[in-house]
């Protein structure tokens, strides 16, 4: 039972456009959500979060937006740089779980120069 | 801050050996994590750690998986005997509380059973 999803295993984009992620979840007690970064041979490394009380986090080049009633987030990457191409985890947490965090299972994205 | 450590990077076993792999948190850092990454699984917790005390082992595959944590400092995954299935990158995470529910990881440690 998958609860945080990510139905896109790869995505390719041509660098200076965007890039956009996708990520479903179906528990509706999670009330924060986090996107990783890893590059091969590395582990995950924090990205962005966002509380669920907003729909929107930005830094920098980088976006959450937050779609509550359709459980849905995305991370949006503006511009794209070849140096972003990775694999991209959403996660998910609520209270109860004692801040466990439930991983999607990731999208490769490659940033074409 | 030197950042999750973990060791080895890479550790090949013949199924049935004993394997151990070893992580030492952020110093401060509350909480551990134990997560196992394969190509069909994905990212899967195995057990966290709450200062040193585990807390939650529901993820842990099997009876020849266990872990410890003897000090704030250090803990360890073995797998004893080890099976191909085995196969698969092992990650440590840490966290500090209070603050941010993000996790910070290890380089993790790439295990091969044959």
């Amino acid at each position: 039972d998958q609860q945080v999803k990510q139905n896109s295993p790869s995505l390719s984009v041509q660098e200076g456009r965007i890039s956009i992620l996708n990520c479903d979840y179906t528990n509706s007690m999670f009330d924060y959500f986090l996107w990783y970064k890893k590059y091969p041979a590395e582990g995950p490394t924090f990205l962005i979060s966002i509380s669920s009380i907003k729909d929107k986090n930005e830094d920098g080049r980088f976006t959450v937006f937050l779609n509550k009633s359709a459980k849905h987030l995305s991370l949006h990457i503006v511009p794209s740089q070849p140096g972003d191409s990775a694999v991209y985890f959403c996660a998910a947490t609520f209270s109860g779980s004692a801040r466990q965090l439930t991983f999607g299972s990731g999208t490769q994205l490659t940033v074409l120069p | 801050d030197a950042g999750v450590i973990q060791s080895p990077r890479h550790e090949v076993t013949e199924m049935g050996q004993e394997v151990t792999l070893r992580c030492k948190p952020i110093s401060g850092h509350d909480y551990l994590f134990w997560y196992r990454q394969t190509m069909m699984r994905g990212l899967e917790l195995l057990i966290y750690f709450n200062n040193n005390v585990p807390i939650d082992d529901s993820g842990m595959p099997e009876d020849r998986f266990s872990a410890k944590m003897p000090n704030a400092s250090f803990s360890t995954l073995k797998i004893q005997p080890s099976e191909p299935r085995d196969s698969a990158v092992y990650f440590c995470a840490s966290r500090a509380s209070p603050g941010g529910w993000g996790q910070y990881f290890g380089p993790g440690t790439r295990l091969t059973v044959t």
